[in-house]
Protein backbone atom coordinates (compact mmCIF):
# COMPACT_ATOMS: atom_id res chain seq x y z
CA UNK A 1 0.00 0.00 0.00
CA UNK A 2 1.33 3.64 0.06
CA UNK A 3 3.66 5.05 2.69
CA UNK A 4 3.68 8.13 4.14
CA UNK A 5 7.04 9.13 5.88
CA UNK A 6 7.23 11.64 8.97
CA UNK A 7 10.49 12.80 9.73
CA UNK A 8 12.17 13.41 12.52
CA UNK A 9 10.14 10.74 14.62
CA UNK A 10 11.18 12.30 17.58
CA UNK A 11 12.69 15.43 18.29
CA UNK A 12 13.62 17.27 21.89
CA UNK A 13 14.62 21.03 21.38
CA UNK A 14 15.04 24.05 23.87
CA UNK A 15 12.46 26.65 24.25
CA UNK A 16 12.38 29.54 21.53
CA UNK A 17 14.20 27.35 18.90
CA UNK A 18 11.99 26.43 15.77
CA UNK A 19 11.49 22.96 14.88
CA UNK A 20 10.70 21.48 10.98
CA UNK A 21 9.08 18.27 10.47
CA UNK A 22 9.12 16.40 7.46
CA UNK A 23 6.17 14.46 5.76
CA UNK A 24 6.33 12.86 2.35
CA UNK A 25 4.29 10.73 0.08
CA UNK A 26 7.24 7.61 -0.87
CA UNK A 27 5.37 5.91 -3.73
CA UNK A 28 2.40 8.30 -4.47
CA UNK A 29 1.72 12.07 -5.61
CA UNK A 30 -0.13 13.69 -2.92
CA UNK A 31 -2.31 16.74 -3.77
CA UNK A 32 -3.34 17.51 -0.25
CA UNK A 33 -1.54 17.15 2.93
CA UNK A 34 -2.99 17.34 6.35
CA UNK A 35 -1.50 18.02 9.41
CA UNK A 36 -2.77 16.87 13.11
CA UNK A 37 -1.63 17.03 16.70
CA UNK A 38 -2.68 14.53 19.04
CA UNK A 39 -2.15 15.15 23.10
CA UNK A 40 -2.02 12.22 25.37
CA UNK A 41 -5.12 10.43 25.30
CA UNK A 42 -7.13 13.11 22.95
CA UNK A 43 -8.22 12.58 19.41
CA UNK A 44 -6.49 13.48 16.26
CA UNK A 45 -7.06 17.51 15.56
CA UNK A 46 -7.03 19.02 12.55
CA UNK A 47 -4.21 22.26 12.38
CA UNK A 48 -4.23 22.75 8.64
CA UNK A 49 -5.18 21.22 4.92
CA UNK A 50 -2.26 22.07 2.68
CA UNK A 51 -2.53 21.72 -1.46
CA UNK A 52 0.09 21.70 -3.37
CA UNK A 53 1.85 24.99 -4.74
CA UNK A 54 -0.90 27.44 -2.28
CA UNK A 55 -1.40 28.31 0.94
CA UNK A 56 -2.15 26.23 4.03
CA UNK A 57 -5.89 26.63 5.37
CA UNK A 58 -5.85 26.69 9.36
CA UNK A 59 -8.78 25.23 11.76
CA UNK A 60 -9.88 27.82 13.48
CA UNK A 61 -7.67 28.31 16.30
CA UNK A 62 -4.32 27.65 15.22
CA UNK A 63 -1.67 30.43 14.63
CA UNK A 64 -0.67 30.25 11.18
CA UNK A 65 2.38 32.14 12.21
CA UNK A 66 2.81 29.65 14.56
CA UNK A 67 3.02 26.60 13.16
CA UNK A 68 4.07 27.22 9.17
CA UNK A 69 3.16 25.10 6.34
CA UNK A 70 4.82 24.33 3.20
CA UNK A 71 3.54 21.99 0.81
CA UNK A 72 6.52 23.06 -2.50
CA UNK A 73 5.85 19.39 -4.14
CA UNK A 74 3.05 17.15 -4.52
CA UNK A 75 5.60 14.49 -2.33
CA UNK A 76 6.69 16.73 0.48
CA UNK A 77 4.93 18.82 3.27
CA UNK A 78 7.04 20.40 6.10
CA UNK A 79 5.15 21.51 9.68
CA UNK A 80 7.76 24.25 11.55
CA UNK A 81 7.12 25.27 14.57
CA UNK A 82 8.50 28.41 14.89
CA UNK A 83 9.54 29.75 18.54
CA UNK A 84 8.57 26.41 20.45
CA UNK A 85 7.43 26.65 23.85
CA UNK A 86 6.63 23.61 26.50
CA UNK A 87 2.73 23.64 25.62
CA UNK A 88 3.98 22.89 22.08
CA UNK A 89 5.01 19.91 23.30
CA UNK A 90 2.51 17.04 21.30
CA UNK A 91 2.16 14.32 19.00
CA UNK A 92 2.13 15.41 15.14
CA UNK A 93 0.95 13.54 12.37
CA UNK A 94 0.51 13.95 8.93
CA UNK A 95 -1.44 12.54 6.56
CA UNK A 96 -1.81 12.52 2.49
CA UNK A 97 -4.07 12.18 0.06
CA UNK A 98 -3.72 11.27 -3.40
CA UNK A 99 -6.85 12.32 -5.05
CA UNK A 100 -10.09 10.99 -6.36
CA UNK A 101 -12.10 12.63 -3.55
CA UNK A 102 -12.48 9.14 -1.55
CA UNK A 103 -11.75 9.47 1.88
CA UNK A 104 -10.49 5.51 2.58
CA UNK A 105 -7.32 6.74 0.46
CA UNK A 106 -6.01 9.15 2.95
CA UNK A 107 -2.62 7.62 4.22
CA UNK A 108 -0.99 8.75 7.87
CA UNK A 109 2.90 8.84 8.52
CA UNK A 110 4.09 7.26 11.50
CA UNK A 111 3.98 11.08 13.21
CA UNK A 112 6.73 13.30 15.05
CA UNK A 113 6.52 13.53 18.87
CA UNK A 114 8.01 17.12 19.69
CA UNK A 115 9.38 17.65 23.53
CA UNK A 116 9.71 21.49 24.19
CA UNK A 117 11.89 21.84 26.82
CA UNK B 1 -16.71 20.56 22.65
CA UNK B 2 -15.97 16.97 21.30
CA UNK B 3 -17.97 16.44 18.01
CA UNK B 4 -16.88 12.82 17.59
CA UNK B 5 -16.99 10.58 21.01
CA UNK B 6 -15.90 6.81 21.76
CA UNK B 7 -16.40 6.74 25.29
CA UNK B 8 -14.85 3.26 26.34
CA UNK B 9 -11.01 4.60 26.40
CA UNK B 10 -10.31 0.27 26.35
CA UNK B 11 -12.36 -2.70 25.35
CA UNK B 12 -10.78 -6.64 25.73
CA UNK B 13 -12.71 -9.53 23.84
CA UNK B 14 -11.43 -13.50 23.60
CA UNK B 15 -10.60 -14.85 20.15
CA UNK B 16 -13.38 -16.27 18.27
CA UNK B 17 -15.96 -13.71 19.74
CA UNK B 18 -17.55 -10.62 18.41
CA UNK B 19 -15.90 -7.19 19.32
CA UNK B 20 -18.44 -4.06 19.04
CA UNK B 21 -16.56 -0.59 19.70
CA UNK B 22 -19.10 2.34 19.97
CA UNK B 23 -18.99 5.72 18.30
CA UNK B 24 -21.54 8.69 19.29
CA UNK B 25 -21.32 12.01 17.51
CA UNK B 26 -23.17 15.42 17.79
CA UNK B 27 -22.54 17.35 14.46
CA UNK B 28 -25.35 16.94 11.85
CA UNK B 29 -23.17 18.29 9.15
CA UNK B 30 -21.38 15.04 8.92
CA UNK B 31 -21.94 13.02 5.96
CA UNK B 32 -19.39 10.23 5.64
CA UNK B 33 -18.24 8.06 8.67
CA UNK B 34 -14.92 5.87 9.06
CA UNK B 35 -12.83 3.57 11.07
CA UNK B 36 -9.29 3.69 11.67
CA UNK B 37 -6.83 0.88 12.96
CA UNK B 38 -3.67 2.42 14.73
CA UNK B 39 -0.58 0.44 15.69
CA UNK B 40 1.67 1.08 18.41
CA UNK B 41 4.18 3.88 16.03
CA UNK B 42 2.43 3.60 13.09
CA UNK B 43 0.11 5.96 11.35
CA UNK B 44 -3.62 5.36 11.49
CA UNK B 45 -4.37 2.87 8.33
CA UNK B 46 -8.39 3.30 6.66
CA UNK B 47 -10.68 -0.03 7.94
CA UNK B 48 -14.00 0.46 6.70
CA UNK B 49 -16.20 3.62 6.47
CA UNK B 50 -20.19 4.27 5.73
CA UNK B 51 -22.25 7.12 4.06
CA UNK B 52 -25.12 8.96 6.10
CA UNK B 53 -27.26 7.41 3.01
CA UNK B 54 -26.67 3.89 4.31
CA UNK B 55 -27.18 2.60 7.71
CA UNK B 56 -24.47 -0.47 6.98
CA UNK B 57 -21.69 -1.57 5.81
CA UNK B 58 -20.28 -4.72 5.48
CA UNK B 59 -16.66 -5.74 4.40
CA UNK B 60 -15.16 -9.12 5.30
CA UNK B 61 -15.20 -9.76 9.23
CA UNK B 62 -15.63 -5.93 9.56
CA UNK B 63 -19.34 -4.29 9.97
CA UNK B 64 -20.42 -0.89 10.76
CA UNK B 65 -23.38 -0.21 11.20
CA UNK B 66 -25.22 3.47 11.36
CA UNK B 67 -28.19 5.18 13.31
CA UNK B 68 -28.57 8.82 12.20
CA UNK B 69 -31.59 9.17 14.53
CA UNK B 70 -29.32 8.26 17.56
CA UNK B 71 -25.80 9.87 16.03
CA UNK B 72 -24.55 6.58 16.83
CA UNK B 73 -22.11 4.17 15.00
CA UNK B 74 -20.57 0.93 16.10
CA UNK B 75 -17.60 -0.98 14.21
CA UNK B 76 -18.37 -5.16 14.48
CA UNK B 77 -15.19 -7.13 14.51
CA UNK B 78 -16.53 -11.25 13.93
CA UNK B 79 -14.88 -13.43 14.46
CA UNK B 80 -12.15 -10.78 16.47
CA UNK B 81 -8.44 -12.24 16.09
CA UNK B 82 -5.72 -11.71 18.41
CA UNK B 83 -4.13 -9.46 15.50
CA UNK B 84 -6.66 -7.26 15.63
CA UNK B 85 -5.41 -5.74 18.67
CA UNK B 86 -4.91 -2.06 17.80
CA UNK B 87 -6.41 1.38 18.99
CA UNK B 88 -9.42 1.83 16.54
CA UNK B 89 -10.68 5.45 16.13
CA UNK B 90 -14.19 6.50 14.82
CA UNK B 91 -13.60 9.46 12.39
CA UNK B 92 -16.73 12.25 10.68
CA UNK B 93 -16.24 13.71 7.50
CA UNK B 94 -17.52 17.51 6.71
CA UNK B 95 -16.54 20.10 5.35
CA UNK B 96 -13.54 22.65 6.98
CA UNK B 97 -13.89 25.70 8.06
CA UNK B 98 -12.10 26.81 5.62
CA UNK B 99 -14.26 26.15 3.41
CA UNK B 100 -12.49 24.62 0.65
CA UNK B 101 -11.83 21.06 1.83
CA UNK B 102 -12.98 18.15 3.77
CA UNK B 103 -11.95 17.57 6.89
CA UNK B 104 -12.05 14.57 9.54
CA UNK B 105 -12.73 14.83 12.91
CA UNK B 106 -11.57 12.02 15.28
CA UNK B 107 -12.70 10.24 18.42
CA UNK B 108 -10.21 9.93 21.36
CA UNK B 109 -9.80 5.95 20.73
CA UNK B 110 -10.38 2.52 22.30
CA UNK B 111 -7.95 0.22 22.44
CA UNK B 112 -8.64 -3.31 21.75
CA UNK B 113 -6.99 -6.70 23.17
CA UNK B 114 -8.19 -9.48 21.49
CA UNK B 115 -7.15 -12.49 24.20
CA UNK B 116 -5.66 -15.77 23.00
Amino acid sequence: GAVVSQHPSRVICKSGTSVKIECRSLDFQATTMFWYRQFPKQSLMLMATSNEGSKATYEQGVEKDKFLINHASLTLSTLTVTSAHPEDSSFYICSADPGGGAWETQYFGPGTRLLVL
Amino acid sequence: DQQVKQNSPSLSVQEGRISILNCDYTNSMFDYFLWYKKYPAEGPTFLISISSIKDKNEDGRFTVFLNKSAKHLSLHIVPSQPGDSAVYFCAASAISSGGSNYKLTFGKGTLLTVNP
